[in-house]
């Protein structure tokens, strides 16, 4: 039983520049999150998915950053023109459908951002 | 909006000691409230969670009473050890459009000494 999976771990880049982060859920689980978390800060909602559905967006989630889910399975995270305020890690979540565990939300290890 | 405040750390208890790590919310409606656990170079993992009013979420010897009255969802251990050293999280879910939109605190940090 894998978990959900995040590509890259790591990455560093230049200010100004676009990033793409992929996230794989776990298989079968229809309810995707992401999530943005800053040093010595907790997680932060930026978007949730329901199969490839994009149902909420939060105000954190600025014109840069665009997020898709094209068959309802894996996810990706573009974040245009990068900022330093960019830098942080982003937490990919999936959840099995509501039926089953309406609540429960299983993690990845991040991708973590470092904006030069 | 809803919100959680938990405890600032770091935390620091000798082996066996017994442990509270206190957190409140702000929430309309009835979230559930959850308990997460980050350990070193790991990502996050449920600990436990309570879905209602006074229910205990309980988990690898840690346990939290979900109490209205008070919006409080304080974490307990009545013995702690060296490996549960590792940043703790409260949160809260928002059902929202099918989802559950999670709200976390800032995160409180244990070190356990022996």
């Amino acid at each position: 039983d894998t978990g959900v999976s995040q590509d890259p771990r790591h990455k560093i880049t230049k200010r100004g520049q676009n990033v793409t982060f992929r996230c794989d859920p776990i298989s079968e689980h229809n309810r995707l999150y992401w999530y943005r978390q800053t040093l010595g800060q907790g997680p932060e909602f930026l978007t949730y998915f329901q199969n490839e559905a994009q149902l909420e967006k939060s105000r954190l989630l600025s014109d840069r950053f665009s997020a898709e889910r094209p068959k309802g399975s894996f996810s990706t995270l573009e974040i245009q023109r990068t900022e330093q305020g960019d830098s942080a890690m982003y937490l990919c979540a999936s959840s099995p459908p509501f039926r089953v565990s309406y609540n429960e939300q299983f993690f990845g290890p991040g991708t973590r951002l470092t904006v030069l | 909006g809803n919100s959680v405040t938990q405890m600032e750390g770091p935390v620091t208890l000798s082996e066996e000691a017994f442990l509270t790590i206190n957190c409140t919310y702000t929430a309309t409606g009835y979230p559930s409230l959850f308990w997460y656990v980050q350990y070193p170079g790991e990502g996050l993992q449920l600990l436990l969670k309570a879905t209602k009013a006074d229910d205990k979420g309980s988990n690898k010897g840690f346990e939290a009473t979900y109490r209205k009255e008070t919006t409080s969802f304080h974490l307990e251990k009545g013995s702690v050890q060296v490996s549960d050293s590792a940043v703790y999280f409260c949160a809260l879910g928002g059902i929202t459009g099918g989802g559950n939109k999670l709200t976390f605190g800032t995160g409180t940090q244990l070190k356990v000494e022996l």
